[in-house]
């Protein structure tokens, strides 16, 4: 079966950068887009990005540009997402998603907490 | 594209009919719209694709309407599991998504 599996919880400091693993099992890398959406408590979710599995071309919404790198390691089946330059107000819950016109599998989500 | 949903919150007892509405800004392209709902501490759960096609596993007291800007989800019979947060999702030739802000279907 499909499965995303994410990195656990992070905290960090103003100014810092995080980075995130999305792993991939259960169907082919290569052959899907995996998109990165984040929530912060009690919003909507935001779209952040995404990648293409097989030729890692990416798209950033224009929220991020300038902080947000999508990358993929196809011999891992894992995504990254890195985003520095954090602030209090990144402070949310982090998701990767299969799909291209919608997200038909989730992963469990990755907490970033920023704070001083 | 903004996505507008209402109501904000639906009040309603198990059994009842919920009728959740999300309105496009511009024509969604292609009907690329989506459902999800979400519990607390959980992903959001892919409902209907398309604007109507229920994704794998969905029970078909869940339908999706609609067309270019105005989209509706209806369930047909509420029951306890389906009191949560829904969404809807569209993709557009932006090749990015966006968001409605949500609709909470609460117990009465």
């Amino acid at each position: 079966q499909v499965q995303l599996v994410q990195t656990g919880p992070e905290v960090k400091t103003p100014g810092a950068s995080v980075k995130i693993s999305c792993q991939a099992s259960g169907y082919t890398f290569k052959n899907f887009v995996l998109h990165w959406v984040r929530q912060a408590p009690g919003q909507r979710p935001e779209y952040m990005g995404w990648i293409n599995g097989g030729n890692g071309n990416t798209k950033y919404s224009q929220i991020f540009q300038g902080r947000l790198t999508i990358t993929r390691d196809t011999s891992a089946n894992t995504a990254y997402m890195d985003l520095s330059s954090l602030t209090s107000e990144d402070t949310a819950v982090y998701y990767c998603a299969r799909g291209l016109t919608r997200a038909d599998f989730w992963g469990q989500g990755t907490l970033v907490t920023v704070s001083s | 594209i903004v996505l507008t949903q209402s109501p904000g919150t639906l009040s309603l007892s198990p059994g009842e009919r919920a009728t959740l509405s999300c309105t496009a800004s511009q024509t969604v392209n292609n009907n690329y719209l989506a459902w999800y709902h979400q519990k607390p501490g959980q992903a959001p759960r892919l409902l209907i694709y398309g604007a109507s096609t229920r994704a794998t596993g969905i029970p078909d007291r869940f339908n999706g309407s609609g067309s270019g800007t105005d989209f509706t989800l209806t369930i047909s019979r509420l029951e306890p599991e389906d009191f949560a947060v829904y969404y809807c999702q569209q993709y557009d030739y932006s090749l990015m998504w966006t968001f409605g802000q949500g609709t909470k279907v609460e117990i009465k």
